[in-house]
């Protein structure tokens, strides 16, 4: 089955860049959606088709595709973006939904 | 306003059974492929199961085939996954999720706000 990689967590200071992959194989070939999902809480979707962003999604969020590597990118990080950030895609072969482990963002 | 909203969740004894509802409204709901995803306390998402827009197309996730059914009453607006044989690792908060658009490969928006489901003696 197809495996997506997350690093455990990111840590940035406020107003700086953030920056979460999202390793598969030939990921690049495939459409990547992101999740924002704050403790106690059910997951947001911030990221959807590598780079589209939902209304309501601050500008602040991007994401980019290529190779084997997504990329969630945050820019001008605030307190309110600490969260769990989920990659996901849907494998073909199996034609199942599949998470990545998740990253957790810690604003310093 | 989209809303999802599940319930049936619940401590239940392994090899029990439970059934998950989830009420939709503020959309056509008959027009959505929906899914439902959990997450065990303390770890990650996994998606669990998808159904097409008019029931007739399921699929799962190995960890449940032959264990958990999914379904929906679209005249009811409400998803359900009827879940037999449970054990200790199905353990989790279950999500509903809608599709975002018409198709069954579409991300998940929006979610539900979970319910818990404990199996356990």
């Amino acid at each position: 089955s197809y495996v997506l990689t997350q690093p455990p967590s990111v840590s940035v200071a406020p107003g700086k860049t953030a920056r979460i992959t999202c390793g598969g194989n030939n990921i690049g070939s495939k459409s990547v959606h992101w999740y924002q999902q704050k403790p106690g809480q059910a997951p947001v979707l911030v990221i959807y088709y590598d780079s589209d962003r939902p209304s309501g999604i601050p500008e602040r969020f991007s994401g980019s595709n290529s190779g084997n590597t997504a990329t969630l990118t945050i820019s001008r990080v605030e307190a309110g973006d600490e969260a769990d950030y989920y990659c996901q895609v849907w494998d073909s072969s199996s034609d199942h939904a599949v998470f990545g482990g998740g990253t957790q963002l810690t604003v310093l | 306003e989209v809303q999802l909203v599940e319930s049936g969740g619940g401590l239940v004894q392994p090899g029990g059974s439970l059934r998950l509802s989830c009420a939709a409204s503020g959309f056509t709901f008959s027009s959505y492929w929906m899914h439902w995803v959990r997450q065990a306390p303390g770890k990650g998402l996994v998606w669990v199961s998808r159904i097409n827009s008019d029931g007739s197309s399921t699929s799962y996730a190995d960890s449940v085939k032959g264990r958990f059914t999914i379904s929906r009453d679209n005249a009811k607006n409400t998803l359900y996954l009827q879940m037999n044989s449970l054990r200790a690792e199905d353990t989790a908060v279950y999500y509903c999720a809608r599709g975002l658009y018409s198709s069954g490969r579409d991300p998940f928006d929006p979610w539900g706000q979970g319910t818990l489901v404990t199996v356990s003696s």
